[in-house]
């Protein structure tokens, strides 16, 4: 398995604009989770799924963060308008529940920079 | 409410001694798994072992243990005979099982930094 893939692995954007990441999760997964991490934060969850339907939100910062999983081999994390605050590595996580011992895997992160 | 606790910024070690990863936690929950997870200068995070609440014994994987106090609520990350690669960022992670989320809380990490 190619375990979970994210894009891209860097994005630099300005001030204002949109900015969509992307996962894959490991097929047969059927959780997902979006993460953040922060030297100030440390990491934090946004939002997860469970079998794609969004089931807490609450990390989520701000409207301007929105999260979707339209099928079970993808999710985007979009934020519009983008801020130099929002400058941090997302990561995307699945796991298979049924399994305590089972871990969260996590894809390479994406390093986004808001100038 | 559930929290982790890491409370050593940084660590060193001389190569091929071992070293304890301090960590603690609170939950009034009675299910609940312990992760650790690596994360190396190229940023990844990877996955190196784990305990369950309901365990007998320690989790042993390769080099790394866990020791896990129930009482006094830690599960210490042991490191055997380290090696220049063990050098990374070092996070502690719960899951309240109960609930059945799946989502994991972290601590704020340990740097450890291995000397040759």
């Amino acid at each position: 398995d190619a375990g979970v893939i994210q894009s891209p692995r860097h994005e630099v954007t300005e001030m204002g604009q949109e900015v969509t990441l992307r996962c894959k999760p490991i097929s047969g997964h059927d959780y997902l989770f979006w993460y953040r991490q922060t030297m100030m934060r440390g990491l934090e969850l946004l939002i997860y799924f469970n079998n794609n339907v969004p089931i807490d939100d609450s990390g989520m910062p701000e409207d301007r963060f929105s999260a979707k999983m339209p099928n079970a081999s993808f999710s985007t994390l979009k934020i519009q308008p983008s801020e130099p605050r929002d400058s941090a590595v997302y990561f995307c996580a699945s796991s298979l529940m049924g399994d305590y011992s089972s871990p969260l895997h996590f894809g390479n992160g994406t390093r986004l920079t808001v100038t | 409410a559930q929290k982790i606790t890491q409370t050593q910024p940084g660590m060193f070690v001389q190569e091929k001694e071992a070293v304890t990863l301090d960590c603690t936690y609170d939950t009034s929950d009675p299910s609940y798994g312990l992760f650790w997870y690596k994360q190396p200068s190229s940023g990844e995070m990877i996955f190196l072992i784990y305990q369950g609440s309901y365990d007998q014994q320690n989790a042993t994987e390769g080099r790394y243990s866990l020791n896990f106090q129930k009482a006094r609520k830690s599960a210490n990350l042991v490191i055997s005979a380290s090696q220049l690669g063990d050098s990374a960022m070092y996070f502690c992670a719960m899951r309240d099982d109960s609930s059945n989320t799946g989502k994991l809380i972290f601590g704020q990490g340990t740097t450890l930094q291995v000397k040759p």
